[in-house]
């Protein structure tokens, strides 16, 4: 059973910091990763979505890499932003399903 | 661009109610995710479909079911109704299923409230 784990569960910087988020799986065999963002009580917003072939994507200031074999991805946020303030989450496509982490609660400090 | 419609956005019913659900997906996507979100829980799966027909099933209680119609939308009942039901309930959708590399694109949700 996939099972994806978020460090840390959250997370408080001051604005201008670059930061990194983790997402770690524990079956190899994806398909690809995706990260979201969600706001408090709102919907999924995609943010990166990694093939399983691929290394890393970059849109704007994030960047996600993906290290499959060892069954880890990461987030990068550079300059952070208090509008960056949000739930980030982890998911891998395994089997017809999306796999979420917990999550990581970030909080961008002005 | 289209997003994925889901309606209504609030829904507060009372314990042995019935309640339905309705996700409208991205045009031409034929794949349709259900998924549960209880406070401060990550999204739980419950139920997809691909091309109408049930492709993955979770954690998806008996008392829910749903189903893909032949214009795409899919519907997600929930019968007899319990307080633990109260949660967000997020529609997503993509194109041809999620392994063939197409991002999963989610709507706002429907909050539902069991009373």
């Amino acid at each position: 059973k996939q099972e994806v784990t978020q460090i840390p569960a959250a997370l408080s910087v001051p604005e201008g910091e670059n930061l990194v988020l983790n997402c770690s799986f524990t079956d190899s065999a994806i398909y690809n990763l995706q990260w979201f963002r969600q706001d408090p009580g709102k919907g999924l917003t995609s943010l990166l979505l990694i093939q399983s072939s691929q290394r890393e994507q970059t849109s704007g200031r994030l960047n996600a890499s993906l290290d499959k074999s060892s069954g880890r991805s990461t987030l990068y946020i550079a300059a952070s932003q208090p509008g960056d303030s949000a739930t980030y989450l982890c998911a891998v496509i395994s089997g017809n399903k999306l796999v979420f982490g917990a999550g990581t609660i970030l909080r961008v400090k002005s | 661009a289209a997003g994925v419609i889901q309606s209504p956005r609030h829904l507060i019913k009372e314990k042995r109610e019935t309640a339905t659900l309705k996700c409208y997906p991205i045009p031409r996507h034929d794949t349709v995710y259900w998924y549960q979100q209880g406070p401060g829980q990550d999204p739980q799966f419950l139920i997809s479909f691909y091309e109408k027909m049930q492709s993955d099933k979770g954690s998806i209680p008996d008392r829910f079911s749903a189903q893909q119609f032949s214009d795409y939308h899919s519907e997600l009942n929930m019968s007899s109704l319990e307080l633990g039901d109260s949660a967000l309930y997020f529609c997503a959708s993509s194109l041809a299923g999620a392994k063939y590399n197409s991002p999963l694109h989610f709507g706002n949700g429907t909050r539902l409230t069991v009373t």
